[in-house]
């Protein structure tokens, strides 16, 4: 069965680039039925939907994200990443990489467990 | 985007009762709504897909219904194990949103 893990630094100075890489075992990011997700919970609170990437590279982003995030692929090692630009506290919190099918009305599944990031000087 | 709206926000229950928990979408979603459980510091897991089908390994006293912009999750008989946070999700459009949650307490 598939499995995703989140890695990347726990903390990560104001102003600075957050970098997460989600590595995806048991199966094939470049199988094509699926979009690789990031989601993030703020402490406390409840879930958002940062994008996704489809194994060719097409990606879509929430616009309250802005312009910062940047969600990249590398098929040849099977993973996918997540970069968020001029981080502020207000991007505390666990961030996730997961899976949704691409064309069937699924939900999102497998999760990884989860890394908890913290802007901070 | 579309905003989903749950109710209640929490919930106390017992073991064995009946619990009904709503979700509703700004707009039409037709059947692309899911349900998750998440327990602290754990990730969610996806109960329900697609409005009404309930996952591999899901218990039955799951189950969900509805379809356009009105959705609920039943659980049939509150276990121990129940005791969560749900929450619904759209997968209709982007962006994808959640719902602020259903905390479900033991009572």
């Amino acid at each position: 069965q598939v499995q995703l893990q989140e890695s990347g630094p726990g903390l990560v100075k104001p102003s600075q680039t957050l970098s997460l890489t989600c590595s995806v075992s048991g199966g094939s990011i470049s199988s094509g039925y699926y979009y690789w997700s990031w989601i993030r919970q703020h402490p406390g609170k409840g879930l958002e939907w940062i994008g996704y990437i489809y194994y060719n590279g097409r990606t879509y982003y929430n616009p309250s994200l802005k312009n910062r995030v940047t969600i990249s692929v590398d098929t040849s090692k099977n993973q996918f990443s997540l970069k968020v630009s001029s981080v502020t506290a207000a991007d505390t919190a666990v961030y996730y990489c997961a899976r949704e099918p691409q064309l069937d009305p699924g939900g999102v599944d497998p999760w990884g467990q989860g890394t908890l990031v913290t802007v901070s000087s | 985007d579309i905003q989903m709206t749950q109710s209640p926000s929490s919930l106390s229950a017992s073991v064995g009762d009946r619990v009904t928990i709503a979700c509703r979408a700004s707009q039409s979603i037709n059947s692309y709504l899911n349900w998750y459980q998440q327990k602290p510091g754990k990730a969610p897991i996806l109960l329900i897909s697609a409005a009404s089908s309930l996952q591999s390994g899901v218990p039955s006293r799951f189950s969900g219904s509805g379809s356009g912009t009105d959705f609920t999750l039943t659980i049939s008989s509150l276990q121990p194990e129940d005791f969560a946070t749900y929450y619904c999700h759209q997968s209709y459009t982007t962006p994808r949103t959640f719902g602020q949650g259903t905390k479900l307490e033991i009572k």
